[in-house]
């Protein structure tokens, strides 16, 4: 059964402090990792990770993947109160059917990195 | 808006009663996958859709749940006889068909389910 473990499950900082939030998975037919960020509502888009190395960007966070160690991380830099989120952590796997035509990716989530930032 | 709709956004049941959810996807979205997400874990799984075919359901999907999409394009999320354990969001997701570079699921708001 595909896994993905987020860490800490919970985290507390002041603001402008860096953060650095885990994730580590075990799938079979790895295709992509993505990072989301949930407020009370539904989970957004963060960043999808494909290839090892290559870190993606987006203002104060960035994200880096290690196929070979199968974990990722989500940094955030100089946190601001408007960062208290959770975030999430989604693996992407599966195939496409060898007959018959059609496909089985599935999306696997970890339990989410609860961010508190205090001002 | 041309987002992923869900419909109701909050539904609270008796325990026992059937309810049902409705998603409508991205159009030209022909994915459309459900999840279910209780307080302080992330959405598990539940089912996919390729089209009209159902190509996947998780094993949490209970006999008491249905999941339809008749003619590829919004689909139905069904809880027969519901229990207090079925509280939680039910969040439906759509993407566009898999390419090389990779696709993005858009998520929908969710609708709440409380069972009393």
């Amino acid at each position: 059964e595909d896994k993905v473990v987020q860490s800490p499950l919970s985290l507390v900082v002041h603001e402008g402090d860096t953060v650095t939030l885990n994730c580590s998975y075990e799938v079979t037919n790895f295709r992509s990792l993505l990072w989301y960020k949930q407020e009370k509502k539904a989970p957004t888009f963060l960043f999808m990770l494909t290839s090892s190395g290559i870190e993606k960007k987006s203002g104060r966070l960035s994200s880096i993947l290690d196929k070979k160690e199968l974990f990722s991380i989500l940094n955030i830099t100089a946190t601001q109160t408007g960062d208290s989120a959770i975030y999430l952590c989604a693996v992407e796997s599966g195939g496409r059917f060898v007959t018959g035509g059609g496909s089985n990716y599935k999306l696997t989530f970890g339990k989410g990195t609860l961010l508190t930032v205090n001002p | 808006d041309t987002g992923v709709s869900q419909d109701p956004r909050h539904k609270i049941t008796k325990r026992g009663q059937n309810v049902t959810f409705r998603c409508d996807p991205i159009s030209e979205h022909n994915r459309l996958y459900w999840y279910r997400q209780t307080l302080g874990q992330g959405p598990e799984f539940l089912t996919y859709f390729q089209n009209e075919a159902q190509l996947e359901k998780s094993r949490l999907l209970s006999d008491r749940f249905s999941a339809e999409r008749p003619k590829g394009s919004f689909s139905t999320l069904e809880i027969q006889r519901t229990e207090q354990g079925d509280s939680a969001m039910y969040l439906c997701a759509s993407s566009l068909p898999r390419t090389v570079s990779g696709n993005t699921i858009y998520f929908g708001e969710g609708s709440w389910l409380t069972v009393v």
